[in-house]
Parts: structure tokens; sequence; C-alpha cells
């Protein structure tokens, strides 16, 4: 079975720091990884997926194979990436598997 | 287009009654997927549907049922309801690949 963790529920960084958000996924397919963000008082949005390897609002997330791992890193955390951060994994056709979330809180 | 929609945005149920939750996907979106996200956990898939048929079902059981119209328009049904089914219940909708885009929810509180 398909299984996303996310090992940090709440997560502080100080404004201009580096940010890592930790995600690892156990799957006996391909894996196809997604990080989604949830703004205060707004939907679920799609942040980036790893196929694309865009960097969308300075994120990035580089899927490592070997460690099973598909963290989310940005050089310098802004005030406004204050959210909470899901990481997703599709098990086929689209249908995702979520991580518990991380809460990322900047700090001004 | 204004996105996913979905209504109601609230409702409160009693236990054993049975609830009907509607989304409407972005215009051309032919796929509409159900997860159900308990407070503090991700979303949980549910069920997918596509063409107006059933893709994809998860671990629920046979309580939860649903149903996508011609018009790609998609209602979850929850018969007997229990008071663990309290969560806010997540639509999203796709046109292909796999980026799906996410409504609002709607949250349905059991008493």
């Amino acid at each position: 079975a398909q299984r996303v963790t996310q090992p940090e529920k709440l997560l502080s960084v100080f404004k201009g720091a580096p940010v890592e958000l930790k995600c690892n996924y156990s799957y006996s397919g391909s894996p196809e990884l997604f990080w989604y963000v949830q703004y205060s008082r707004q939907r679920l949005q799609l942040l980036l997926r790893h196929i694309s390897r865009e960097s969308i609002k300075g994120f990035t997330a580089d899927l490592n194979k070997g460690e099973t791992s598909f963290h989310l890193k940005k050089p310098f955390a802004q005030e406004e990436d204050s959210a909470m951060y899901y990481c997703a994994l599709n098990f086929g056709n689209e249908k995702l598997t979520f991580g518990t979330g991380t809460r990322l809180t900047i700090i001004p | 287009d204004a996105g996913v929609t979905q209504s109601p945005t609230h409702l409160i149920k009693t236990r054993g009654q049975h609830v009907t939750l509607r989304c409407s996907p972005i215009s051309g979106h032919k796929s509409v997927s159900w997860y159900q996200q308990v407070l503090g956990q991700g979303p949980q898939f549910i069920f997918q549907y596509y063409e107006k048929e059933e893709r994809g079902r998860g671990n629920f059981p046979d309580r939860f049922s649903a149903r996508q119209f011609p018009n790609y328009s998609s209602e979850l049904n929850v018969n007997a309801l229990l008071l663990g089914d309290s969560a806010l219940y997540l639509c999203a909708s796709s046109w292909t690949g796999y980026e799906q885009y996410f409504g609002p929810g709607t949250r349905l509180t059991v008493t």
C-alpha cells in the first residue's frame, strides 16, 4: 500500500532563512509526487509536481528515489509562505494519497 | 470560471441520517474526485469518476456512494451517518494528467 509521511506537524522559520519541508513516501510503483499548499481561508491548491521540475514561488522539490523522499525547499523564506503544506502521491489515474501536512509559520 | 464549486458550505446532521453533497467541476473537466479530510489529517481519497464511470474507490464503507452526471457534476451520498463521518469533504476536478483543482469543501458535522 502507498503511504506518504510528513514528520513535522509544525515548522517555524525566520523570514529570510532557508525552508525545508520533509516528505517521505512508500510505493511499489513508479511515483508521481506533488506538493499542495493551503493558505489561510483559501482552498487547497497545487504548488508543484515533480515531473514538471518547475520552481513555483521560489520553491523546489527533487524526487530522490533512493531515499524515497520529495522534500520541499526554499532558500529564503517570506512571510507570505506561511501556510499548510501537503505532500501527495499519485497512486494511479489521478488518485492521490496525502500526508498529514506541515503547518509552516514564518517569523517576521 | 469560478473554479470547482461545492454545496452546501456547511451542514449539520444527526446520527443515522443521510446526506448528499454536490460538486460542479471546472468547465471542460471530465474527472471528479472526492476526498474526506478529518481535522488534523490530510485529505483521504474516497471516489473518482471519469466520464460518468467510477474509476476508483478508497477504503470507505458501502454507506458512501457517488455518481457523476452527464454535465460532469457529481454527488457524494453518505447513508446512516456516524459521528466519525464529521469532516471536510473536498471535491477535485481535472481534465487530463494529474493536476487536480480542489473546491472549497463542505464541512459536515454529525451530532
